[in-house]
């Protein structure tokens, strides 16, 4: 299987412990995205990188959480001091993002449910 | 800034009957235009998407969606709903210029009736 994969699945932490997230595009994609899902919701941006630059992060993303994409291929995002609010679904995407080519349709991987007890 | 609302937070029909998902977006430009589906503990997988051209788009499993800019609407349709399309469906509007980020709707979850 090509697609977007990430790891680990389900992490049940306990509220102020760190957790690690993964995150591994389509080999050939060079834009690579993070949304949150909580229940009930649709996904909401966090961040994008373009190779491994990062170019945007919402305001939603606090300083708790980091994001890194230090080759331009895999992702992981951190979150630091976790709280029971960060409970949601953490959702990678990833898109061609070729310069001149007007599509740029993001695919998305399975998700990492995130339980802060 | 760009929104999307999904009117219908829960749409039940029966096996074989039509089905209409109703997306509304409002933005500042030409959009990019998707429909995702999201089946319980999974991922989105895209549907369809319209960036330009034909305002009738055409998906995978049967389903099409048509743009209408006067309307500011993507609705999503299906001529007979099979029991495997119950699931939650996503319609989500993103740039067409730059980075494609996407802002989502919050879902219609779509209950199918035997």
């Amino acid at each position: 299987d090509t697609g977007v994969s990430q790891d680990p699945r389900h992490k049940i932490t306990k509220r102020g412990q760190n957790v690690t997230f993964r995150c591994d595009p389509i080999s050939e994609h060079n834009r690579l995205y993070w949304y949150r899902q909580t229940l009930g919701q649709g996904p909401e941006f966090l961040t994008y990188f373009q190779n491994e630059a990062q170019l945007e992060k919402s305001r939603l993303l606090s300083d708790r959480f980091s994001a890194e994409r230090p080759k331009g291929s895999f992702s992981t995002l951190e979150i630091q001091r976790t709280e029971q609010g960060d409970s949601a679904m953490y959702l990678c995407a990833s898109s061609l993002g070729r310069r001149g080519v007007e599509t740029d349709t993001q695919y998305f991987g399975p998700g990492t449910r995130l339980t802060v007890l | 800034a760009q929104s999307v609302t999904q009117p219908d937070i829960h749409i039940t029909v029966s096996e074989g009957a039509s089905l209409e998902l109703r997306c509304n977006y409002s933005y500042g430009a030409t959009p990019y235009l998707f429909w995702y589906v999201q089946s319980p503990g999974q991922g989105l997988q895209l549907l369809l998407k319209y960036f330009s051209g034909d305002t009738l788009v055409q998906g995978i499993k049967g389903f099409e969606a048509e743009f209408k800019r006067s309307q500011s609407s993507f609705n999503l349709r299906k001529p007979s709903v099979h029991w495997s399309d119950a699931a939650e469906y996503f319609c989500a509007v993103g740039r067409i210029t730059n980075a494609g980020k996407s802002t989502f709707g919050d879902g219609t979850t779509l209950t199918v009736k035997p």
